[in-house]
């Protein structure tokens, strides 16, 4: 029941940006965008959210639509370490449950 | 320094025993959480406990209860267990909002249980 959808795979060179997309067209108000990945046998992490304004971190850059029906994640400059499963996720910002989809498995080509 | 660190690692074991899985988190947050990944890769939020107390608990077989005797460790006991409880379970911790934290979860390294 994850309220997003996103492309099930994607490659990207090593050292390009890598725009991983999500559509979340029944987002609500109060709902933030949350992204987190999965690296192969370890626990998932946090990357970043955002909720109507563009976000960047040390990790990523996060841009959401202006009818924040869809969002990107960037990886600036993607390294083989990049490599995971990402999620896309949407929730209220007090609410502790997250709801993984499918994701989209990232693969960094050298 | 581990953040959030989970034993055992591996847990491999008979149809019909119990078995526990022990999770301890150091950053000091006030929720705790237990996650299933499947064969299949999803991954579904199992229990949710909040200084010591349950809050979500997502329709899972009374075989499974989780124990938190502080708020630093959130265990979860597994009674006469199946083929199907098979997968990765995760544990994961994160700071009320309230607070002023952004409510990010941080995820312990997971236990591959394999049930013969």
């Amino acid at each position: 029941d994850a309220k997003t959808t996103q492309p099930p795979s994607m490659d990207c060179a090593e050292g390009r940006a890598a725009n991983l997309p999500c559509n979340h067209s029944t987002i609500s108000g109060n709902e933030y965008v949350y992204w987190y990945r999965q690296i192969h046998s370890q626990g998932p992490q946090y990357i970043i959210h955002g909720l109507k304004n563009n976000e960047t971190n040390e990790m990523a850059s996060l841009i959401i639509t202006e009818d924040r029906k869809s969002s990107t994640l960037i990886l600036p400059h993607a390294t083989l370490r990049d490599t995971a499963v990402y999620y896309c996720i949407v929730k209220d910002f007090g609410n502790e449950k997250l709801t993984f989809g499918t994701g989209t498995r990232l693969t960094i080509i050298p | 320094d581990t953040a959030v660190s989970q034993t055992p690692k591996y847990l491999v074991t008979q149809m019909g025993n119990d078995k526990s899985i022990k999770c301890e988190q150091n950053l000091g947050h006030d929720t705790m959480y237990w996650y299933k990944q499947d064969s299949k890769k999803f991954l579904k939020i199992m229990f949710s406990y909040n200084n010591k107390e349950l809050i979500i608990n997502e329709t899972v077989p009374n075989r499974f209860s989780p124990k938190s005797p502080d708020k630093a460790h959130l265990n979860l006991h597994i009674n006469s267990l199946e083929l199907g409880d098979s997968a990765v379970y995760f544990c994961a911790s994160s700071q009320d909002v309230t607070s002023g934290a952004w409510g990010e979860q941080f995820f312990g390294p997971g236990t591959r249980l394999t049930v013969l």
